[in-house]
């Protein structure tokens, strides 16, 4: 069985300082690893997704995330964070069997203070 | 929110009665999925179609039930036997389960029970 844990239910960090939001990951395969953003009482909004090569992805809005398989985690970053990332954050995982469904974490709170 | 929409976007409902929520998509999308979204919980999968008149289970599929006749729609009915219905629900799509391609989501039906 595959999962996914979002360690922290909130983050809370300045504008202008870097910001990660936490993620590890379970699968039995090769890990196929998304983020997405979600706004208050709105659907989710993909970010970005690692799938085989580079292991720092970059995505929308300026976020990029890191794979590490050796730590099996998948970290999202922001160099400089805005109020307006304020929002709930999903990471997500399905293995490479081709026929998995997607598995979210539970989410976690970012929270940008002016 | 993409090429996915979903109606109401509100909905009430007395204990005892069946509701059926609504998805469109027009992205040509061959898979869609059905999630439920409760607070501090995450998405939790209810039920997927891969492909017209074919759908499966996901993780909490009791008390659901799902139609796929068309490859644009993909409603979902809540039925009484569903205990615990109030719930924000999020309708998604994507090329294929099989590809690599990230979801897509509808903005969302919030559900209360009264």
């Amino acid at each position: 069985a595959q999962s996914v844990a979002q360690p922290e239910d909130q983050v809370n960090v300045a504008e202008g300082n870097p910001l990660t939001v936490k993620c590890t990951y379970s699968v039995s395969g090769n890990p196929y690893l998304f983020w997405y953003v979600q706004y208050p009482n709105r659907g989710l909004q993909f970010l970005l997704k690692y799938i085989t090569g580079d292991n720092l992805v970059k995505g929308s809005y300026g976020f990029e995330a890191e794979f590490n398989k050796s730590q099996t985690s998948f970290h999202l970053k922001k160099p400089s964070a805005l109020v307006s990332d304020s929002a709930l954050y999903f990471c997500a995982v399905r293995d490479d069997s081709g026929y998995s469904t997607l598995t979210f974490g539970k989410g976690t709170m970012l929270l940008v203070s002016p | 929110d993409g090429g996915i929409t979903q109606s109401p976007k509100y909905l009430f409902r007395k204990e005892g009665q069946n509701v059926t929520l609504s998805c469109e998509q027009n992205l040509n999308h061959d898979a869609m999925y059905w999630y439920r979204q409760d607070p501090g919980q995450g998405l939790r999968l209810i039920y997927y179609s891969q492909i017209v008149n074919d759908f499966q289970k996901g993780d909490i599929a009791e008390g659901y039930s799902v139609s796929r006749e068309k490859k644009e729609s993909f409603p979902l009915t809540v039925t009484s036997a569903q205990k615990n219905p109030t719930a924000f629900y999020l309708c998604a799509s994507s090329m294929g389960p099989l590809e690599l391609n990230e979801q897509f989501f509808g903005p969302g039906t919030r559900l209360t029970v009264l």
